[in-house]
């Protein structure tokens, strides 16, 4: 059973910085993409970043480019996060998704961790 | 506003069949990328419903279908079930944003 598990969220100010961390099992990891979707608070969900399984090629949402940072360690099967310069709009439930597919029939979301609320405030 | 669009409700009673729409662009659906459907209950996660157009994951009702023309996808709900109510999203890829993009997501009301 897939399985994955974020932590790591919290309240921060802003301009400050947190590494969100994601724990996966029941797959084998280094196969798959993975991906950081986010959801505002009453809104709907936004693409934030992307790492292939294969040579960690990495894709970042234009809203987070530059501020964010995905990684992945293939041996602990664990995803990260680092998000610097947070701003009060960064505000969010921040999900965990393992991502399949190809360019030729496209990429999703085929399981999802429960979620880890970062909350950017002064 | 999001690059993909959904109508913000549709409701149905139980029993019906409902759709919900997704349309996109020449840079996105128009594309030929691919379109995908999460079905989020209230206070949970979301859940893949339809994988590439048309696909259902091992488990989901056949009563749900995915459609794909053009510039748009399309979900299909039949036999509606109170267990049905739920937001549902749109996914693709956009080449222009080189991103992945949602919709803005579709509140299911069952009557």
């Amino acid at each position: 059973e897939v399985q994955l598990l974020e932590s790591g969220g919290g309240l921060v100010q802003p301009g400050g910085s947190l590494r969100l961390s994601c724990a996966a099992s029941g797959f084998t990891f280094s196969s798959y993409a993975m991906s950081w979707v986010r959801q505002a608070p009453g809104k709907g969900l936004e693409w934030v970043s992307t790492i292939t399984g294969g040579d960690g090629t990495t894709y970042y949402a234009e809203s987070v480019k530059g501020r964010f940072t995905i990684s992945r360690d293939n041996s602990k099967n664990t995803l990260s996060l680092q998000m610097n310069s947070l701003r009060v709009e960064d505000t969010a439930v921040y999900y965990c998704a393992k991502t399949r597919g190809d360019w030729s029939s496209g990429w999703y979301f085929d399981y999802w961790g429960q979620g880890i609320l970062v909350t950017v405030s002064s | 506003q999001s690059v993909l669009t959904q109508p913000p409700s549709v409701s149905g009673a139980p029993g019906q069949r409902v759709t919900i729409s997704c349309t996109g662009s020449s840079s996105n659906i128009g594309a030929g990328y691919a379109v995908h459907w999460y079905q989020q209950l209230p206070g949970t996660a979301p859940k893949l419903l339809i994988s590439v157009n048309t696909n259902r994951p091992s488990g989901v009702p056949d009563r749900f279908s995915g459609s794909k023309s053009d510039t748009s996808g399309s979900l299909a709900i039949s036999g509606l079930q109170a267990e049905d109510e739920a937001d549902y999203y749109c996914q693709s890829y956009d080449s222009s944003l080189s991103g992945w993009v949602f919709g803005g997501g579709t509140k299911l009301t069952v009557l």
